[in-house]
């Protein structure tokens, strides 16, 4: 089974500033992808970053770079000069191998809040 | 290029009543997903889609659930005899069977049983 576990419910940083926001993940399969979604209070769950499992480099995508540690089983998300727009509950998501229908398992989240 | 559409974005009802919410995915994707998401937490699968064909169903799908996608296009999720702890937001996403196979949430239709 799957799991995706994210410690921090709640961070705050200051504008123009850099996050971590932490996850790690277990399972036994060796093909996998880890994602970053970001959902703010309108709801919708907005797609950030990917990493695949056999990806050598850490995916970046704009100011979202994401720390990939396999050994470690660790996908942080770092966000670089965070803006007043990025407040918002952060999850971090697997997917397991092909064939298995790309279902995602989410953690609980962390809640992240700009402030000036 | 239209996103993922769900309908109603808010519902309602009474305990024991029946709801059913629709979800139209982004046009060229072939598989759509149904997720639940209570207070607090992350979404947890409910069931999958490719094309007409329903491919996976969670446990969490109890018998008084019932999702279809009858062309291959849009699906609707029926709840029957709701309960009050069926109240919760669920959401739809869609994807392509190429590339990262990222999923494209909808907005969710938030469900309030009384």
């Amino acid at each position: 089974a799957q799991k995706i576990t994210q410690t921090q419910p709640g961070m705050f940083v200051q504008e123009k500033e850099a996050v971590t926001l932490d996850c790690t993940y277990d399972t036994s399969d060796q093909s996998y992808g880890l994602f970053w979604y970001k959902q703010p209070s309108s709801g919708e769950m907005i797609f950030l970053i990917y990493q695949g499992s056999y990806d050598e480099q850490n995916a970046t995508e704009g100011r979202y770079s994401l720390n990939f540690q396999k050994a470690r089983k660790s996908a942080n998300l770092v966000i670089s000069a965070s803006q007043l727009g990025d407040s918002a509950m952060y999850f971090c998501a697997m997917r397991g191998p092909p064939g298995g229908g790309n279902k995602l398992t989410f953690g609980t989240g962390t809640q992240l809040k700009v402030e000036l | 290029d239209t996103g993922v559409s769900q309908n109603p974005r808010h519902k309602i009802t009474k305990r024991g009543q029946n709801v059913t919410f629709r979800c139209d995915p982004i046009s060229e994707h072939n598989r759509l997903y149904w997720y639940r998401q209570t207070l607090g937490q992350g979404p947890e699968f409910l069931t999958y889609f490719q094309n007409e064909a329903q491919l996976e169903k969670s446990r969490l799908l109890s018998d008084r659930f019932s999702a279809e996608r009858p062309k291959g296009s849009f699906s609707t999720l029926e709840i029957q005899r709701t309960e009050q702890g069926d109240s919760a937001m669920y959401l739809c996403a869609s994807s392509s069977l190429e590339g990262q196979e990222k999923l494209f949430f909808g907005s969710g239709t938030q469900l309030s049983v009384l």
